[in-house]
């Protein structure tokens, strides 16, 4: 396909286990952004990635969240040992690169997690 | 730090009604605006841009122009459609510093009826 997509759609998950979400990007594009949206913070930056390195990780909540990204592409995001403030719907996004008219961000459809 | 406050909703309209959606922005410099909206079931779209004062996006009949001295990017539509129905955006990207970064409002839930 041609947009950014995200698996799994849905992950229902019990307190305490360990979840990953996977993102691929558009094809070429060098920038990956992951985004939480959540009822009661909106939509809030968590990393971003220019090729397999990730400049800015300031907006993970916590050190229960890493994220990385192989070969330039396929990105993953991890939680360990969620909680239920885990609850939300993660959000990737890529662009060609993070500078001037070339950065705008394509959204994938999101992955919603639910910690019980 | 940057930050975006929009009206909280949910917005109810008939069809053709005229829509606003009002969005304001605190930020050093001059920020690029866009409005971005999500569908029932998709992931987020960018709708329009603004990158400096006085610019006005526009696209699908929506409207917003960029006005550095209220600090303000409102969303317009004059006859808004059932299928506009969905949850709009507003967001900032810094001009330096942290410009990757998309900073959002909280959204605002439209519903058109019919």
């Amino acid at each position: 396909g041609a947009g950014v997509s995200q698996s799994p759609s849905n992950k229902v998950t019990e307190k305490g286990k360990d979840v990953e979400l996977r993102c691929d990007p558009i094809s070429g594009h060098t920038a990956l952004y992951w985004y939480r949206q959540s009822l009661g913070q909106g939509l809030e930056f968590l990393i971003y990635f220019q090729g397999n390195s990730a400049p800015d990780k300031s907006g993970l909540p916590s050190d229960r969240f890493s994220a990385e990204r192989t070969g330039g592409s396929v990105s993953t995001l991890t939680i360990q040992r969620t909680q239920q403030e885990d609850s939300a719907v993660y959000l990737c996004a890529s662009s060609p690169s993070t500078s001037g008219i070339y950065n705008e961000q394509f959204f994938g459809p999101g992955t919603r997690l639910t910690v019980l | 730090g940057d930050s975006v406050t929009q009206m909280e909703g949910p917005v109810t309209l008939s069809e053709e009604a005229f829509l606003t959606i009002n969005c304001t922005y605190t930020a050093t410099g001059y920020p690029s605006l866009f409005w971005y909206v999500q569908y029932p079931g998709e992931g987020l779209q960018l709708l329009l841009k603004a990158t400096k004062a006085d610019d006005k996006g526009s696209n699908k009949g929506f409207e917003a122009t960029y006005r550095k001295e209220t600090t303000s990017f409102h969303l317009e539509k004059g006859s808004v459609q059932v299928s506009d129905s969905a949850v709009y955006f507003c967001a900032l990207r810094p001009l330096r510093g942290s410009n990757y970064k998309l900073t959002f409002g909280k959204g605002t839930l439209l519903t058109v009826n019919p």
